[in-house]
């Protein structure tokens, strides 16, 4: 079974500060992704950025960086230089890749970030 | 390129009543699966399908059936809706079971409250 663990229900930060979202997981799974969705109020689910087990360096995408730690099993998203509109929860995911049980994401309870002026 | 796609966006159902939420993906994909997120709650996966004809039971498949005729469509649906079954349903599809990053696809998702 896959577990995700975000340990913030939530967090207040100053706009234009850097921001660290944590994740930790469990798997027995050998291969695995890791994701960061952005919820905002509206509702849809937004891709941020992946991180594979396999994958050397750390995953970035513009303003996001994943600080991925494999013997810790942790995943934390990294947001630099926070703008208002980040407000949103924030989903942890990861899915499995080496098949048997249910072939899905799981996620998260997510992390409820409030950017203030 | 639509995306996924689904309807209604919001739907109020008495207990007891039954209804279907559909989800429809036109990028060929063989992969689609129906999430549903409670308040406080991340996504938890109901129901998937590998491809037209294959469906499986995810985390919480209790009161939910689908089924997966065309490649395109995965509806899902509540038998007897209950109050318990009050929710937000997103639909998502991607090419296959190793699909990564950016290729997983949402929908906007539905809310739906049973009164």
């Amino acid at each position: 079974a896959q577990k995700i663990t975000q340990t913030q229900p939530g967090m207040f930060v100053q706009e234009k500060e850097a921001v660290t979202l944590d994740c930790t997981y469990d798997t027995s799974d050998p291969s695995y992704g890791l994701f960061w969705y952005k919820q905002p109020s509206s509702g849809e689910m937004i891709f941020l950025i992946y991180q594979g087990s396999y994958d050397q360096q750390n995953a970035t995408e513009g303003r996001y960086s994943l600080n991925f730690q494999k013997a810790r099993k942790s995943a934390n998203l990294v947001i630099s230089a926070s703008q208002l509109g980040d407000s949103a929860m924030y989903f942890c995911a990861m899915r499995g890749y080496s098949g048997g049980g249910a072939d899905g994401l799981t996620f998260g309870k997510g992390t409820h970030l409030i950017i203030q002026p | 390129n639509a995306g996924v796609t689904q309807t209604p966006k919001f739907q109020v159902l008495k207990t007891g009543q039954s209804m279907t939420l559909q989800c429809a993906q036109d990028m060929n994909h063989e992969y689609m699966s129906w999430y549903r997120q409670d308040p406080g709650m991340g996504l938890r996966l109901i129901h998937y399908s590998v491809g037209a004809g294959i469906t499986d039971q995810g985390e919480v498949p209790n009161g939910y059936n689908v089924s997966r005729s065309t490649t395109e469509d995965f509806p899902l649906r509540l038998l007897s809706a209950a109050p318990s079954q009050t929710s937000v349903y997103f639909c998502a599809s991607s090419y296959s079971r190793g699909s990564t990053g950016n290729t997983i696809y949402f929908g906007e998702g539905s809310w739906l409250t049973v009164v």
